[in-house]
């Protein structure tokens, strides 16, 4: 059974970066054609996709938030990682991780990590 | 982007009754949309995937349908388990969107 774990700073002061990481297990970043999501939720708010990436390394981001968002995979660690630059309260959520998969109708989001709250205050 | 739009946004429902969500999109998306279960402080669960797929594990008084740009998510015999959030997502186009959500209480 896949499951994914969100980790990485929970408080981050505005203007700096937000980091997290997804670590995969019972299962593989390398394998398969899936995709490897981010998604955020603000308080009391609704799903709002971030990006994901392909284990060929490309990468497909939301273009409200595309300037801003790195979506990277380390293979060696089977995880992958989000960086989130110049930071504001507006980017305060809960961020969770996901796997895409589906057909040429599209991804769906099959596994979702727990989900790791973030607040970006001073 | 393609706007998801639910209705209602919230309902009180008693068990064993039949439940009817909603999802309109923007524009057409063909069978491109899926559906989502989120619990309070849980992650989303994956419902329906193109309109009316059923997926392996999910109770099948879970049922979808509807194509183009006007799609249903019924619930059969309504268990107090269900209380939840339910959402839409269309995968026809990028950026994923997702509608806005609909809670459903349990009297």
């Amino acid at each position: 059974q896949l499951q994914l774990q969100e980790s990485g700073s929970g408080l981050v002061r505005p203007s700096q970066t937000l980091s997290l990481t997804c670590a995969i297990s019972g299962g593989s970043v390398s394998s398969g054609d899936y995709s490897w999501t981010w998604i955020r939720q603000p308080p009391g708010k609704g799903l709002e996709w971030i990006g994901y990436i392909y284990q060929s390394g490309r990468t497909y981001y939301n273009p409200s938030l595309k300037s801003r968002v790195t979506i990277s995979l380390d293979r060696s660690k089977n995880q992958f990682s989000l960086k989130l630059t110049s930071v504001t309260a507006a980017d305060t959520a809960v961020y969770y991780c996901a796997r895409g998969d589906g057909d040429p109708r599209g991804t769906y989001f099959d596994y979702w990590g727990q989900g790791t709250p973030v607040t970006v205050s001073s | 982007e393609i706007v998801l739009t639910q209705s209602p946004d919230f309902q009180s429902v008693t068990p064993k009754e039949k439940v009817t969500i909603t999802c309109r999109a923007s524009q057409h998306i063909g069978s491109s949309l899926h559906w989502y279960q989120q619990k309070p402080d849980q992650s989303p669960k994956f419902l329906i995937k193109y309109a009316s797929q059923s997926i392996s594990g999910v109770p099948s008084r879970f049922s979808g349908s509807g194509s183009g740009t006007d799609f249903t998510l019924t619930i059969n015999s309504l268990e107090a388990e269900d209380a939840a959030t339910y959402y839409c997502h269309q995968s026809s186009d990028l950026p994923a969107t997702f509608g806005q959500g609909t809670k459903l209480e349990i009297k």
